[in-house]
């Protein structure tokens, strides 16, 4: 059980264009999704928290307007990256919590590479 | 300081040897303590969760924690090539966002 998935797996695109990532909860419901970055060789860096039918919160340094969050259903999460530039490119990983179960435990999709040329 | 601190650099076991990771946390008020295991190129991977003072095992791992002394540590017994990689302490603090430590890697030498 607790099964994150990610979509795509890979992008490459253009300076400019718009990138948009799903994140979706397979077997378990998520109130709470939570969207990382992670340069290479370094840690994770949360970027936001993505609450099901409201505003996600977004970390102090991170623009809301060019990370889009839209966390419509318990199951899915999408991250739209807008206006990409190179330093956009990065390893994006989302992260669910099981809202059933008691812990707190969160729960990692297998992470979106992008590369913005 | 740093919420969560993993200090030590890569390390390096020999096969069937004992890995032993730390990690120190500041919020004296975190409840709930993860170890992560991230390939490289890879997603992390949940690999153990340890919520009361003491000790837990699973498998060939242990998570100990000690809640006074704010750290928790991972050990690895009967390490397997298999285990290299980087490990990461995670704490949530009580307001469901998990802090990471900067990993520690493990290289498993056959």
């Amino acid at each position: 059980g607790a099964v994150v998935s990610q979509h795509p797996s890979r992008v490459i695109c253009k300076s400019g264009t718009s990138v948009k990532i799903e994140c979706r909860s397979l077997d378990f419901q998520a109130t709470t999704m939570f969207w990382y970055r992670q340069f290479p060789k370094k840690s994770l860096m949360l970027m936001a928290t993505s609450n099901e039918g409201s505003k996600a919160t977004y970390e102090q340094g991170v623009e809301k307007d060019k990370f889009l969050i839209n966390h419509a259903s318990l199951t899915l999460s999408t991250l739209t990256v807008t206006s990409a530039h190179p330093e956009d490119s990065s390893f994006y990983i989302c992260s669910a919590r099981d809202q059933v179960s008691s812990t707190d435990t969160q729960y990692f999709g297998p992470g979106t590479r992008l590369t913005v040329l | 300081q740093k919420e969560v601190e993993q200090n030590s650099g890569p390390l390096s076991v020999p096969e069937g040897a004992i890995a032993s990771l730390n990690c120190t946390y500041s919020d004296r008020g975190s409840q709930s303590f993860f170890w992560y295991r991230q390939y490289s190129g890879k997603s992390p991977e949940l690999i153990m969760s340890i919520y009361s003072n003491g000790d837990k095992e699973d498998g060939r791992f242990t998570a100990q924690l000690n809640k006074a002394s704010q750290y928790v540590s991972l050990l690895i017994r009967d390490s397997q090539p298999s285990d290299s990689a980087t490990y990461l302490c995670a704490v949530n603090g009580g307001n469901n966002r998990l802090a990471f430590g900067k990993g520690n890697q493990v290289v498993v030498i056959p």
